[in-house]
């Protein structure tokens, strides 16, 4: 049983168009962070959220903690944007990570 | 200023020897995280310092895996005896402060490959 899913596995789409990326978890959280992980294997940390929204240039994260779900949210979706966007939560001591959505934007 | 740096970049080694990994993390981050990212697999917790000192051990895969940090600064992972399952990408990261689950940042990785 993985503790965390993320949804969809695969996502390719125009550039322009508005991405959404799910999210959701099993146990209770302390936080939940937003990763990317682009094609040559470096990863950035995008968020760290522990309750509402953040928002940072077109990238827009939200968390439900009742709901157990948090989505990823990328507006005027760009070819640069194209990555491994994992969620990652922390409910203890550890971190568990979904097994990420990969992003193609096409030109 | 200088991210994390993690050397090597990549090792190639045989079954059953010992390796070690350097973490070195950003100056002055308190927080600093092991994980490993096996081919096609996702990402996996290992071990986590606040200072020195390593709260919880319980994600290492085995007793052959084992970290310690010095100085509030470099951490080496070693593993000893390699098996081919250890072959993965091991990925170190930190962050400023003591709060686990701050943002955490990244270094480049070393690439193991056990043959």
């Amino acid at each position: 049983k993985n503790e965390v899913e993320q949804s969809p596995q695969n996502l390719t789409a125009q550039e322009g168009e508005f991405i959404t990326i799910n999210c959701s978890y099993s146990v209770g959280i302390s936080a939940l962070h937003w990763l990317q992980q682009h094609p040559g294997g470096g990863i950035v940390s995008l968020f760290m959220l522990s309750s509402g929204k953040k928002k940072h240039g077109r990238l827009i994260a939200t968390i439900n903690i009742q709901e157990k779900h948090s989505s990823l949210h990328i507006t005027a979706s760009h070819p640069r944007d194209s990555a491994v966007y994992i969620c990652a939560v922390l409910p203890g001591n550890q971190f568990y990570f979904g097994t990420g959505t990969s992003l193609t934007v096409i030109p | 200023g200088a991210g994390v740096s993690q050397s090597p970049s990549n090792k190639v080694t045989e079954k059953g020897k010992d390796v070690e990994l350097r973490c070195d993390p950003i100056s002055g981050h308190t927080a600093l995280y092991w994980y490993r990212q096996s081919l096609g697999q996702g990402l996996e917790f290992l071990i986590y310092f606040q200072g020195n000192s390593a709260p919880d051990k319980s994600g290492l895969p085995s007793d052959r895996f084992s970290a310690e940090r010095t100085g509030g600064s470099v951490s080496t992972l070693t593993i000893q005896r390699t098996q081919q399952e250890d072959s993965a990408v091991y990925l170190c990261a930190s962050s400023p402060g003591l709060v686990l689950g701050e943002t955490q940042y990244f270094g480049p990785g070393t690439r193991l490959l056990v043959l």
